[in-house]
């Protein structure tokens, strides 16, 4: 398994401005992931984080908005720019280990209401 | 083809009952069929996952049954705990694929009462 470690754990902020939350594994691993999930709803694949390159973006999703970093094998930050009440969402690092890559751990995600 | 259908969206049962959660799929490229139970506040976890190459997976009280014709699977939950009181999501992937993304189903609100 792995242990995600995701700061902050939530935060309230002022439209207009931006967040970096951080996202800490206990071991080197290829694959993470950023998702968004909406209070009560499914999880939205946002990015993959790519060590050593940029991120990979899904559609509706732009760099601007969510630029990503992934300095080295077990760290990576996700920053909402120029925040509006239509980010307030949770977001999540994931990691995927395991034969293929197909286990997938989660931290325990950012709560962040804009307001 | 990307979707994930999950239903139902909320469900009730009676503690010592059998939870029924059903997924479909279109995607036939999916060969990696997951299920994560997620707390309130907390990170969604591995429950248990299935590969095509078999209709049934067991692991305690938690059974994944998998028709690969019909491209639906289902989690059931047997001798349900208040505990178990939960949302559980489904979820495809391709093990081979180039990124291994999982699509996720919407999402089923359990809950077990005493």
């Amino acid at each position: 398994s792995a242990v995600i470690s995701q700061k902050p754990s939530r935060d309230i902020c002022q439209r207009g401005t931006s967040l970096t939350i951080q996202c800490q594994v206990d071991s080197q691993v290829t694959m993470m992931f950023w998702y968004r999930q909406q209070p009560g709803q499914s999880l939205t694949l946002i990015a993959t984080a790519n060590q050593g390159s940029e991120a990979t973006y899904e559609s509706g999703f732009v760099i601007d908005k969510f630029p990503i970093s992934r300095p080295n094998l077990t760290f990576s930050t996700l920053t909402v720019s120029n925040m509006s009440p239509e980010d307030s969402s949770i977001y999540l690092c994931s990691v995927t280990i395991g034969q293929f890559n197909t286990e997938a751990f989660f931290g325990q995600g950012t709560r962040l209401t804009v307001v | 083809q990307q979707q994930v259908k999950q239903s139902p969206q909320s469900l009730i049962v009676q503690k010592g009952g059998i939870s029924i959660i059903n997924c479909a799929y279109e995607n036939t490229a999916f060969d990696y069929f997951p299920w994560y139970q997620q707390f309130p506040g907390k990170g969604p976890a591995l429950l248990i996952a299935i590969r095509p190459d078999v209709s049934e997976k067991k692991e305690g009280r938690f059974t994944i049954s998998f028709n690969k014709s019909a491209k639906q699977f289902s989690l059931h939950i047997m001798d349900s705990q208040p505990g178990d009181s939960a949302t559980y999501f489904c979820a495809a992937s391709r093990a081979r694929g180039a990124t291994n993304k999982l699509i996720f189903g919407t999402g089923t609100l359990l809950a077990v009462q005493p």
